[in-house]
């Protein structure tokens, strides 16, 4: 079965940091990884879907790159602001055509 | 264009009552996911529909579990009777078909006392 992890399962950088949240699978047999974001009390947005032919996708400020072979993904998060602030989830989806999810970073933002 | 629409938001019941849940997928997509999100977890899949064929539901605890999508179109979601573990956020997912972006909706927050 599919395992997804996150590291680190907290993070808390003040306004203006560049950084970065990882992801690993355990399986490489994917066919495409994406990144929600999840905000208190409410349901996922999406923010990049990357294919498995991929190597990586851009939008905004957000950059996720994809490193299949090693089971690896990174969402890179530009000059952060308050509003950044949300639990980052990274799933995967496998041959079964299944999303399996990671149990998220939860970010803060300081002003 | 309207996302994924689920009610209710919030539900609160007794143990051993039944409780359903609805769910309205973006128009047009035929593929739509029920899952299980616990606190502090990440979701996890319930149950896969393409169309009105229920086409993975190992996750799905048949005792006291049931969906069904009978059009092809909105899904309901039921339990019974609920226990005190069913405590979770139930979130319905759709997209256009298999390994497309899915798209969620905002969830059914499910309290059981």
């Amino acid at each position: 079965k599919q395992e997804v992890t996150q590291i680190p399962a907290a993070l808390s950088v003040p306004e203006g940091e560049n950084l970065v949240l990882n992801c690993s699978f355990t399986d490489s047999a994917i066919y495409n990884l994406q990144w929600f974001r999840q905000d208190p009390g409410k349901g996922l947005t999406s923010l990049l879907l990357i294919q498995s032919s991929q190597r990586e996708q851009t939008s905004g400020r957000l950059n996720a790159s994809l490193d299949k072979s090693s089971g690896r993904s990174t969402l890179y998060i530009a000059a952060s602001q308050p509003g950044d602030s949300a639990t980052y989830l990274c799933a995967v989806q496998t041959g079964a055509n299944n999303l399996f999810f990671g149990t998220g970073t939860r970010l803060t933002v300081i002003p | 264009e309207a996302g994924v629409v689920q009610s209710p938001r919030y539900k609160i019941i007794e143990k051993k009552q039944p409780v359903a849940f609805w769910c309205n997928p973006i128009s047009g997509h035929n593929t739509l996911y029920w899952y299980r999100q616990n606190l502090g977890q990440g979701p996890e899949l319930l149950i896969r529909y393409e169309n009105e064929e229920a086409v993975d539901d190992s996750q799905l605890p048949k005792d006291r579990f049931s969906a069904e999508r009978l059009k092809g179109v909105d899904s309901t979601l039921k339990i019974q009777p609920a226990e005190l573990g069913d405590s979770a956020v139930y979130l319905c997912a759709s997209c256009k078909s298999s390994n497309n972006e899915q798209f969620f909706g905002p969830g059914t927050r499910l309290t059981v006392l």
